[in-house]
């Protein structure tokens, strides 16, 4: 089936620090999405993308729908402890008409 | 307001031993969905309702059933559970389908099978 890589699996940082992980994929998906986990709970939307080439942020976080329409990229800036968590991507669309997730990044942030 | 609630939390099977996971929502949402977590594999889709009364297969059906008698729940039962069934579930909801509104998920439960 379709698949999303997602890198890089896991980032060990110290506060402060700009972070970025991305996501590709061999299909062209119509939207893309950023979700967070944090421990215990489930995924939280944080940004949600519909166009290529669209770059939308959210506070300290920027995420761009690649021009391709085959990858995306999530921006951290000046991460923070409570950032702590697995961040995972999903594109909408492409053969299956499906969400498809990527397999995560977990991100700790060292104080 | 309480969004999306799954029960149990938690819960430990032996092999063979059937169960059913209750999912319910309070947003009035159309879209239900039930994913399974697994180390290094992201979020798979079980199964999904597109409405009351409506499931459909996702991409790791096999050894699961669902069921939406009513808008509000979403039931994923195990037969007969095995090993390979232990993951972390998560249900979700949304109000238009996956690519247009944001899914909401619950909480998650943990199960183990023996």
């Amino acid at each position: 089936g379709q698949q999303l890589n997602q890198s890089p699996q896991s980032m060990f940082i110290q506060e402060g620090e700009d972070v970025s992980m991305n996501c590709t994929s061999s299909s062209i998906f119509n939207t893309w999405l950023w979700y967070k986990q944090d421990p215990g709970e489930g995924p939280v939307l944080l940004i949600a993308l519909y166009k290529a080439g669209e770059l939308t942020s959210n506070g300290r976080l920027t995420a761009q729908f690649g021009i391709t329409r085959k990858d995306s990229f999530l921006n951290i800036s000046a991460s923070i402890p409570s950032d702590v968590g697995i961040y995972f991507c999903a594109g909408y669309g492409g053969a299956t008409n499906k969400l498809i997730f990527g397999t995560g990044t977990l991100l700790a942030v060292q104080p | 307001n309480a969004g999306v609630t799954q029960t149990p939390k938690f819960r430990v099977l032996k092999t063979g031993q059937s169960m059913t996971l209750l999912c319910a929502q309070d947003m009035n949402h159309e879209y239900m969905y039930w994913y399974r977590q697994d180390p290094g594999m992201g979020l798979r889709l079980i199964h999904y309702s597109v409405g009351e009364g409506t499931t459909a297969k996702g991409e790791v059906p096999d050894g699961y059933n669902v069921s939406r008698l009513k808008k509000q729940n979403f039931l994923l039962g195990l037969e007969s559970a095995a090993p390979s069934q232990t993951s972390v579930y998560f249900c979700a909801s949304s109000y238009f389908g996956a690519g247009n509104s944001p899914l909401h998920f619950g909480n998650g439960t943990r199960l183990t099978v023996t």
